[in-house]
């Protein structure tokens, strides 16, 4: 069965520094969207991303981040100075329609 | 803004056993998503309601939603250790369907 992968599983970065997390969604899969949860709190949207381009974001993703498709299978999420705060499991999902949203297991990102 | 509430927080029961989780939206849901997390996971897509008075079921996990589309209930029958979790209701909106506002989860274990 498809499904949602993402690399890697874990990354440990300082403060400050630049991290990519990536992401190959379901192949037919048209939309795509990042997520995240601190530890002990609720998931919570960050962008989706249609036609090669943000279709919506949240108030959480701002210009500290962005978001690509390099090519056609990748999605890329890029945290440019990474704080503390951003420490966090990110979660990377993808659909075909604009529902029944399939999620991966995470990149878990610890900055120190 | 859309929030969701469920009900209970946490959960034990023994094998067996059925049970029964809430979710309460403060708005009328254009759909409903249950997930399944495990500690420290991904999230697993279990089913998506999008229908007043709806019912879908999946193996042992039954989930509907209500006429009014502002409440969900999942429903669990002969619980079994597998079914330990966080299960989690996500929201979409007819404004922003393509975002998943999710509620705070209900961890449950089964203990054998």
């Amino acid at each position: 069965e498809p499904e949602v992968t993402q690399t890697p599983s874990h990354q440990v970065t300082q403060m400050g520094q630049e991290v990519i997390l990536r992401c190959v969604p379901i192949s037919n899969h048209l939309y795509f969207y990042w997520y995240r949860q601190i530890l002990g709190q609720k998931v919570e949207f960050l962008v989706s991303f249609y036609n090669n381009e943000i279709s919506e974001k949240s108030e959480i993703f701002d210009d500290q981040f962005s978001v690509e498709r390099p090519d056609g299978s990748n999605f890329t999420l890029k945290i440019r100075s990474t704080k503390l705060e951003d420490s966090a499991m990110y979660f990377c999902a993808s659909s075909r329609g604009i529902l029944e949203q399939y999620f991966g297991p995470g990149t878990r990102l610890t900055v120190t | 803004s859309q929030e969701l509430e469920q009900s209970p927080q946490s959960l034990i029961v023994q094998e067996g056993k059925n049970l029964t989780i809430n979710c309460t939206s403060s708005k009328t849901l254009y759909g409903l998503y249950w997930y399944k997390q495990k500690y420290g996971e991904g999230l697993i897509f279990l089913m998506m309601l999008q229908k007043g008075g709806e019912e879908k079921s999946h193996e042992k996990i039954t989930a509907k939603l209500d006429e009014k589309k502002q409440q969900s209930s999942l429903h669990i029958t002969a619980s079994q250790p597998s079914h330990a979790g966080i299960y989690l209701c996500g929201a979409a909106s007819k404004t922003s369907y393509d975002k998943v506002i999710f509620g705070p989860g209900t961890s449950l274990s089964v203990i054998p």
